[in-house]
């Protein structure tokens, strides 16, 4: 069964930092690019960063400004979020989605159930 | 950045047809994507491309496109079509936009 499970979420101040991690299993990772998507409390959906599949590729949401950081360990089928400075808007739940490629369209197939990462004091 | 424009709140009497749309520059060169979220879920991919259906969508989800709008159509919308739903697209340079959400309600 293909699968993406999320961890690492959890409490932390403003301020702090917070690495989550997303297991793929079910489908060669090392084969396709994968991307973070994120869900404040009530609100829509957000794209927040992509990651080709070899690394050589990295895009960010604009209003990330630099604090955020994505990576991936192929060997060990994981995706990765380095979150730092964190602030009060950046609590969500935070979803790891892969990515896919057909003539013209680029989306996300298959996503995780998503980990919750709340900043507050 | 591009942005995706939806409008918030759709609703449609059981067993018809509704339409969904998503406007965006972006829209122009790629096809949007458009995923279903119910509360306590993560999305669900429902349309891709021009218009395909992942395995296991029923076919009254159907996706069409015009210059810079994509569209969603619900043919015989069923109660548990009752959701919020997102389009997506990548632009221009590389990234990826949502757009806000259309609240879908079932009467």
């Amino acid at each position: 069964e293909v699968q993406l499970v999320e961890s690492g979420g959890g409490l932390v101040q403003p301020g702090g930092s917070l690495r989550l991690s997303c297991a793929a299993s079910g489908f060669t990772f090392s084969s396709y690019s994968m991307n973070w998507v994120r869900q404040a409390p009530g609100k829509g959906l957000e794209w927040v960063s992509y990651i080709s599949s070899s690394s050589s590729t990295i895009y960010y949401a604009d209003s990330l400004k630099g604090r955020f950081t994505i990576s991936r360990d192929n060997a060990k089928n994981s995706l990765y979020l380095q979150m730092n400075s964190l602030r009060a808007e950046d609590t969500a739940v935070y979803y790891c989605a892969r990515d896919r490629l057909a003539v013209a369209s680029y989306y996300m197939d298959v996503w995780g159930k998503g980990t919750t990462v709340t900043v507050s004091s | 950045s591009s942005e995706l424009t939806q409008d918030p709140a759709v609703s449609v009497a059981l067993g018809q047809t509704v339409r969904i749309t998503c406007q965006g520059d972006s829209l122009r060169s790629y096809y949007a994507s458009w995923y279903q979220q119910k509360p306590g879920q993560a999305p669900v991919l429902v349309i891709y491309g021009k218009n395909n259906r992942p395995s296991g969508i029923p076919d009254r989800f159907s996706g069409s496109n015009s210059g810079n709008t994509a569209s969603l159509t619900i043919t015989g919308a069923q109660a548990e079509d009752e959701a919020d739903y997102y389009c997506n697209s990548r632009d221009s340079s590389g990234t990826r936009v949502f757009g806000g959400g259309t609240k879908l309600t079932v009467l």
